[in-house]
């Protein structure tokens, strides 16, 4: 069974910065793109980055571009989002998703459950 | 960025009735070396993630009912419920991956009339 579990979300001031993990099980990590998603409250869903299978290639939203890292440990099937300098737009429920494709980025079959992420004074 | 435009923003049918979302895109999201349509459906009810319904367009993925359809080209979609059941209460979102950033509409609220 596909399970994605994200930890690290919380409340940070503005300015601030977290660490979001996702532990993958029960497929082949290292074979999928794996991407971040988040959703504030209320709205619709936001990709935020996605990172190829072997680290290789990165891509981000604009809006995070610089203040945002994602990373991957295939060895520890795990994927993580650095985020620094946290705004208040940034609250959100972040979500860890694995792209169905090997070659195509962008669809995403399995979610996990979320972490919430507060960016507030 | 492509925008994605679903309407209606909410849509209350009764059971048993079909309910129409449509999404429309800024740009065509069908890639012509593959005559793909790069689209996808998602359903999320309250409190869950987003769960993929569809992807290229019309293919329905493992375990979605087959009252559930999908359809379009180039910049306009449907996604229709045949005939609507309890469960299928829920916001349901399209989503391009033709480009980045990878872009959703702003979601269609399905209830029971």
């Amino acid at each position: 069974e596909v399970q994605l579990v994200e930890s690290g979300g919380g409340l940070v001031q503005p300015g601030g910065s977290l660490r979001l993990s996702c532990a993958a099980s029960g497929f082949t990590f290292s074979s999928h793109w794996m991407s971040w998603v988040r959703q504030a409250p209320g709205k619709g869903p936001e990709w935020v980055a996605n990172v190829r299978q072997d680290g290789s290639e990165k891509f981000y939203v604009d809006s995070v571009k610089g203040r945002f890292t994602i990373s991957r440990d295939n060895a520890k099937n795990s994927l993580y989002l650095q985020m620094n300098s946290l705004r208040a737009e940034d609250t959100s429920v972040y979500y860890c998703a694995r792209d169905i494709f090997p070659m195509v980025r962008g669809v995403f079959d399995y979610w996990g459950q979320g972490t919430l992420v507060s960016v507030s004074s | 960025d492509i925008v994605m435009t679903q309407s209606p923003d909410s849509l209350a049918v009764s059971l048993g009735e079909r309910a129409t979302i449509n999404c429309k895109s800024s740009q065509s999201v069908l890639y012509s070396s593959n005559n793909k349509n790069y689209l996808a459906w998602y359903q999320q009810k309250p409190g869950q993630p987003p769960n993929l319904l569809f992807y290229w367009a019309s293919t329905r993925e493992s375990g979605v009912p087959d009252r559930f359809s999908a359809s379009g080209s180039g910049t306009d979609f449907t996604l229709t419920i045949s005939s609507l059941q309890a469960e299928d209460v829920a916001v349901y979102y399209c989503q391009q991956y033709y480009g980045t950033p990878q872009t959703f509409g702003q979601g269609t609220k399905v209830e029971i009339k």
